[in-house]
């Protein structure tokens, strides 16, 4: 009953350093994006993909990469680090309808969280 | 656009007492809407939601919304609190053509003994 697994759940950077956030789903989803959430701002979504291969720009996505080369992984990378990417990171999967691209229930799984400070 | 309003940043009630998180939206479709809970230091986790079935939405833990057109309301309630429902809660509205979804900013219960 793993669901979705997130690593590490905390990080302090320097500006200017680079790291990846892992995040791993055993639930076969097709739909996996990551967030970050800020205090007043509510989950912002940051890049997202529809399979593996595919990935998309979501709301924030300047100064994050992602890569998805399997279902099951979707890891988030910081180029060079800033104070203002200093956040709580959640990543979420989901089903999607059939060959529709589209999600089908509209329910997120939810990691429980990476907590990164950016000196 | 789609986009989502919570009233509240912050709740307290007392333990027994009746929940009301408010959620305003606004959607040029019919929309989907949904309430998550954070509790802290965990994960988002789906406590109901509405997809243009029943008004009345049930969810786990005792809780149920109620979708109302005429008011672009999608108000969260429980008749009695429980201190296991502190916690943060989200109010989410699917954008029927980006299919993406858009959170409100939360709203803090706490429930006091």
């Amino acid at each position: 009953n793993a669901g979705v697994t997130q690593t590490p759940k905390f990080q302090v950077l320097k500006t200017g350093q680079s790291m990846t956030l892992q995040c791993a789903q055993d639930m076969n989803h097709e739909y996996m994006s990551w967030y970050r959430q800020d205090p007043g701002m509510g989950l912002r979504l940051i890049h997202y993909s529809v399979g593996a291969g595919i990935t998309d720009q979501g709301e924030v996505p300047n100064g994050y990469n992602v890569s998805r080369s399997t279902t099951e992984d979707f890891p988030l990378r910081l180029l060079s680090a800033a104070p203002s990417q200093t956040s709580v990171y959640f990543c979420a999967s989901s089903r999607l309808a059939g060959t529709s691209g589209r999600l089908d229930t509209g329910e997120l799984f939810f990691g429980e969280g990476s907590r990164l400070t950016v000196l | 656009a789609q986009s989502v309003t919570q009233l509240d940043s912050h709740v307290s009630v007392s333990e027994g007492t009746p929940v009301l998180l408010r959620c305003n939206y606004s959607s040029s479709y019919s929309p989907s809407l949904f309430w998550y809970v954070q509790h802290p230091n965990k994960g988002l986790q789906l406590l109901l939601k509405y997809t243009s079935a029943a008004t009345l939405v049930k969810g786990i833990n005792g809780f149920e919304a109620e979708f109302k057109k005429s008011e672009t309301s999608f108000h969260l309630t429980k008749p009695s609190a429980h201190m296991s429902d502190a916690a943060e809660y989200f109010c989410v509205v699917s954008d029927r053509v980006s299919d993406k979804l858009i959170f409100g900013t939360g709203t803090r219960l706490q429930v006091f003994p």
